[in-house]
C-alpha cells in the first residue's frame, strides 16, 4: 500500500459525458501528479500540483482540468468524454515539488475509466 | 517521439537466473531514472533508481546501471523469483532547473519469472 487513495476505482460512463476522479495524496505529501494509461501507450503524464498551485502541464486535452485543494487532495476533471478516453487514471504523489535529489513518487492504485 | 524506450515488450527467465531489462533514452537532459514495477490492477510501485551523475545503484537483488554515453540503463535481478513476475516501467525525470518532477514512462517489460 503506497498511502496513495483514489476514487473510485472503476467509472463506466457515456461519449459526452463528464466525470470526476478523486486522489488523496500520501501524509505529509505536496505534490499532485495525474498521469494516463491507454491500452498502447505507457503513462502519460497530464499535470502536477505542488501545494495548490499548477507545477507543470503534460499532454492534458483541453478537456480536461485538474486542482488541488487546501487539504491537498485533487481532483481531475474529464468533460465531453470521447471512446479514446477510454484508460487508466493514475494519481502519484512525493514529498516536494520533484525537483533534484531523490523524490520518489508513490502511485496509487488508478481509476479505470470506460467510456461508451 | 518516444524519449524512454524498452525494446523488448517482454522477457521470459528462469527462477535462481539473471532477468535484465533494458531502457533507453534519447534526452542528455534527464538528470533522474527510475524503474517502476507493475502488478495488475495496481499502481506502479517503485524498485530504485539513479541520479545521472551515478553508473550504478544497488538494492538487495536489484541493480540498476546507467550507460550516460550510450543513453542506456539496465535493471539487473538476481537471483529471480516467482514474485518479480510484474511489468517493470523505465521512467527518467528531467531537470527543469528545479520547477517539476514529472516521470516520462517507457512502455513496460513484462517480465516472467518461471519455476
Amino acid at each position: 500500500d503506497s498511502g496513495v487513495t483514489q476514487t473510485p476505482k472503476h467509472l463506466i460512463t457515456a461519449t459526452g459525458q463528464r466525470v470526476t476522479l478523486r486522489c488523496s495524496p500520501r501524509s505529509g505529501d505536496l505534490s499532485v501528479y495525474w498521469y494516463q494509461q491507454s491500452l498502447d501507450q505507457g503513462l502519460q503524464f497530464l499535470i502536477q500540483y505542488y501545494n495548490g498551485e499548477e507545477r507543470a502541464k503534460g499532454n492534458i486535452l483541453e478537456r480536461f482540468s485538474a486542482q488541488q485543494f487546501p487539504d491537498l487532495h485533487s481532483e481531475l476533471n474529464l468533460s465531453s468524454l470521447e471512446l479514446g478516453d477510454s484508460a487508466l487514471y493514475f494519481c502519484a504523489s512525493s514529498a516536494g515539488p520533484g525537483r533534484g535529489g531523490q523524490e520518489t513518487q508513490y502511485f496509487g492504485p488508478g481509476t479505470r475509466l470506460l467510456v461508451l | 517521439d518516444q524519449q524512454v524506450k524498452q525494446n523488448s515488450p517482454s522477457l521470459s527467465v528462469q527462477e535462481g537466473r539473471i532477468s535484465i531489462l533494458n531502457c533507453d533514452y534519447t534526452n542528455s537532459m534527464f538528470d533522474y531514472f527510475l524503474w517502476y514495477k507493475k502488478y495488475p490492477a495496481e499502481g506502479p510501485t517503485f524498485l530504485i533508481s539513479i541520479s545521472s551523475i551515478k553508473d550504478k545503484n544497488e538494492d538487495g537483488r536489484f541493480t540498476v546501471f546507467l550507460n550516460k554515453s550510450a543513453k542506456h540503463l539496465s535493471l539487473h535481478i538476481v537471483p529471480s523469483q516467482p514474485g518479480d513476475s510484474a511489468v517493470y516501467f523505465c521512467a527518467a525525470r528531467r531537470d527543469y532547473g528545479g520547477s517539476q518532477g514529472n516521470l516520462i514512462f517507457g512502455k513496460g517489460t513484462k517480465l516472467s519469472v518461471k519455476p
